[in-house]
Formats: C-alpha cells, structure tokens, sequence
C-alpha cells in the first residue's frame, strides 16, 4: 500500500540554524500538509501545499518557514533559524481530494533544538 | 475557531475491555478522521468516517455529523491499543485539520 515516507525521522540541530525536513507524499495526491505537534501537546496545523503554492497557513508559519516541491516527489519544510521552540514532531500528510479527503501521515521528523 | 473536544481525556483498562472514545465539535465538520498514535509517535489512520459507521476489526467508528460528534469503539481491547487516540476535521470552509487533544488509553495485562 502507497504510504508517505518522511527524512530523517529524528534531527538534531543547534539554535540558530537552518534545517530541512523532508517528505515524499503519496505518489498521485495533489495536495500536501505540514503539521507539527509539541511533546504532549495536540497536533497543529501549519501549512497546505497545491498546485505549488501555499494554499493555507496558520499563525504559527511564520517568516522563518518556507515549503517548496523541488521536484515530482519531494516536498519540503524549511526552518530558517531554528528557536528552542520549534522542538517537535513534525508530520507531512497528503491527500488526493478529488476523490477523497481522507490524509494520509509520515511517520514523522523528531525535531530536537538544543 | 472550531473547537474539538475528546473525552475522556485518560482511560485505563484491563485486556480483553470494552471502551467508547467520543469526539465532539463545535461547529460542523467534514471528512472526519480517527487515528492512533503508537508509542513511537507515529499516527496511524484509523478511519476516514464524514457520516455514518465503518467497522474495522475490533474497532469501529460512527459520526453522526448533524449533531456534530463521533465515537470510536475498540472491543476486548489489547495492550497493543494503548497510545493516544485523535479525532480531527477541517471546517466547512477549508480543508486543514483541526485536532482534538486525545484520549490517552492504557491497557493493561
């Protein structure tokens, strides 16, 4: 069964610095989330990919994040410079939507900021 | 904005128990979504339930989207259950999730 593959599962970085997460959606979906989940907090929606531009983001995506589909297959989270805060989970989901909505999740990226 | 609300917020059990998980919503919502969070942290799609009730082994699902809450079933339960469950849903009009904050389920031996 198709699934959605995520790089790496966990990363580990310093304060200030850039990182890239990255995800390989569901080969024939057209729509693409990130969302991120803060240990024992809920999940929270951050962004919505189609058509390759944003078509929805929340407060919490802010300037310091950026996605990008380089290619056919990847889809991307970029961090600029990384706060203390943006330790988390994040998950990449996608959806076909013309047929249905259901999302489909990552396994997730353990983000872990020291 | 919408707001989720799943209770009970913590259930322990024994194996082999029974329990019901409801989700409630503040507002209408389409294309449903249940999922298992497995102690690794990986959320794992239970049901894509917008209306009516979908079996699927032990679990089962059923929204009954008018007055705006579902229900997830997990009979004679197993410790391999235990994890955090969610509910989540976009709005009417726009397609992100909203999440609900979870049942944290224990099943023990």
């Amino acid at each position: 069964e198709p699934e959605v593959t995520q790089t790496p599962s966990h990363q580990v970085t310093q304060m200030g610095q850039e990182v890239i997460l990255r995800c390989v959606p569901i080969s024939n979906h057209l729509y693409f989330y990130w969302y991120r989940q803060i240990l024992g907090q809920k999940v929270e929606f951050l962004v919505s990919f189609y058509n390759n531009e944003i078509s929805e983001k929340s407060e919490i995506f802010d300037d310091q994040f950026s996605v990008e589909r380089p290619d056919g297959s990847n889809f991307t989270l970029k961090i600029r410079s990384t706060k203390l805060e943006d330790s988390a989970m994040y998950f990449c989901a996608s959806t076909q939507r013309l047929v249905s909505h259901e999302q489909y999740f990552g396994p997730g990226t353990r983000l872990t900021v020291t | 904005g919408i707001q989720v609300e799943q209770s009970p917020p913590d259930l322990i059990l024994q194996e082999g128990a029974n329990s019901t998980l409801r989700c409630n919503f503040s507002d209408s919502v389409n294309n449903l979504q249940w999922f298992h969070q497995n102690p690794w942290g990986q959320l794992i799609n239970l049901f894509y339930i917008p209306s009516g009730t979908k079996q699927n082994g032990r679990l089962s699902a059923t929204t009954v989207a008018t007055e705006r809450y579902s229900l997830l079933y997990i009979s004679s339960s197993q410790t391999t259950d235990s994890g955090v469950y969610f509910c989540a849903g976009p709005p009417d009009s726009n397609y992100q999730l909203i999440w609900g904050a979870g049942t944290k389920l224990i099943i023990k031996p």
